[in-house]
């Protein structure tokens, strides 16, 4: 079964300062894999997607993500954190093939917060 | 384009009440659409997911249970409510494995 580990539970940055989010999966093939971000109250929007080719994603709101196979991870990296991206992070790997309409699975996500 | 929609956004209820939380999805056909839970500080926990209308897949046993009547519309029950129910759900789809799950605003349900 996949599975996805999100070590940092929160993370604090001040703003302007570079961010990046760990993300670590457990799949037996190649991964699809997902980084969404979640405001307060709301659901979770899509920030970029892997699924093959180029291992470096550009995403929205300047996010971009790297899909390292050698260790097994994807973190969300992003140069200069502006205040509005104070938010909650979650990883996801969905999988291919037969019987993957379940397989989306998401991490325990990592909570940003931007001091001014 | 394809939205989502899910409603309603908050609801109070007290325990052993009914319980119908609605979710539609427009501009796309047979999608795989889920129930999730949400707990503060824990992720998202996959309740049910729907491959076509009828069809049912339960990923956790509990007091819930989920219907798919139209081909876009997933609704997800329970016949008595219970405090640990509460939580926040959200409905998502996808339009297959190979895409991303697209998710509605949630609704923030609480059993007093």
């Amino acid at each position: 079964a996949q599975s996805v580990t999100q070590p940092d539970i929160h993370i604090t940055v001040s703003e302007g300062a570079s961010l990046e989010l760990r993300c670590n999966y457990s799949y037996g093939a190649t991964p699809y894999l997902f980084w969404y971000v979640q405001s307060p109250g709301q659901g979770l929007q899509l920030l970029l997607k892997y699924f093959s080719g180029d291992t470096l994603v550009q995403g929205i709101k300047g996010f971009e993500a790297e899909f390292k196979r050698s260790q097994s991870s994807f973190n969300l990296r992003k140069p200069s954190v502006h205040w509005s991206d104070a938010a909650e992070y979650f990883c996801a790997v969905g999988a291919g093939g037969p019987g993957s309409a379940r397989q989306l699975t998401f991490g325990s996500g990592t909570q940003l917060t931007v001091l001014p | 384009s394809q939205t989502i929609h899910q409603w309603p956004a908050t609801l109070v209820q007290p325990v052993g009440s009914p319980l119908s939380l609605e979710c539609t999805v427009e501009g796309t056909s047979n999608p795989n659409l889920y129930w999730y839970r949400q707990a503060a500080g824990r992720g998202l926990q996959l309740l049910f997911y729907s491959v076509g209308i009828g069809q049912i897949s339960s990923e956790v046993p509990q007091n819930l249970s989920a219907s798919r009547p139209q081909d876009r519309q997933f609704i997800l029950s329970s016949k008595k409510l219970l405090l640990s129910d509460s939580g926040f759900y959200l409905c998502a789809w996808r339009q297959g494995a190979k895409t991303e799950a697209f998710f509605g605003q949630g609704t923030r349900l609480t059993v007093v």
